[in-house]
């Protein structure tokens, strides 16, 4: 099955700081989801990009399928954006990445 | 909020019971999928059901199986457990197999 590969596993930032998360995929994708899972556990919802560029206020997603790889971009990050953060192609069996655990310091 | 819920949000057990575990699907959501969780890693597919019918299965053995009901109930169950059955257990729903998919709060399994 398919492949997923998250990066950086691990990531420090300073509010107001930017960042960029990335998923690699081992063959081609057909609908990505990104997810926040916050410390108590609840997966949320952040976007449906199968392919293209979406924005929701400080988030946004691009996804270039032909090259099996999407990026979520987080701008002036704040202490809530907090938490790990999952990339996974929803094709029935949803393939989750390992997370990108995301510490925003005060 | 996703509107969907699970129950009970923790459980304790002991090697070799059983458990079922519980999900509300948002309303007309035909699918349910259900994830194992581990310590520190991404969730891992168990199984999905449309229309009450399973409809793909991930590397999980047959003590693992669940139900699928016409009220958008759901069932997780788990026989024999063993220690490394110890997760936080998610469930999904999406209107149809391959949409989005909107998690419930999951239910923490600890084995004794």
């Amino acid at each position: 099955g398919i492949q997923v590969e998250q990066s950086p596993p691990d990531l420090i930032l300073q509010e107001g700081a930017n960042s960029t998360l990335r998923c690699n995929f081992s063959d081609s994708v057909n609908n990505l989801q990104w997810f926040h899972q916050n410390p108590w556990g609840q997966l949320i919802n952040l976007f449906y990009i199968p392919s293209g560029t979406k924005q929701n206020g400080r988030l946004s997603a691009t996804t270039v399928a032909t090259e099996r790889y999407s990026l979520l971009y987080i701008s002036s990050s704040q202490t809530t954006d907090s938490g790990v953060y999952f990339c996974a192609d929803n094709n029935n069996d949803m393939r989750f990445g390992a997370g990108t655990r995301l510490t925003v310091k005060p | 909020e996703t509107g969907v819920t699970q129950s009970p949000t923790h459980l304790i057990k002991t090697r070799g019971q059983q458990v079922t575990l519980r999900c509300s699907s948002q309303s007309g959501h035909n699918t349910v999928s259900w994830y194992q969780q581990a310590l520190g890693q991404g969730p891992q597919f168990i199984f999905q059901y449309y229309r009450e019918e399973e409809n793909g299965r991930g590397n999980f053995p047959p003590r693992f199986s669940g139900l699928q009901f016409p009220n958008y109930s759901s069932e997780l169950n788990v026989n024999a457990l063993e220690l490394d059955d110890s997760a936080l257990y998610l469930c999904a729903s999406s209107l149809d197999p391959g949409e989005t998919q909107y998690f419930g709060p999951g239910t923490r399994l600890l084995v004794l």
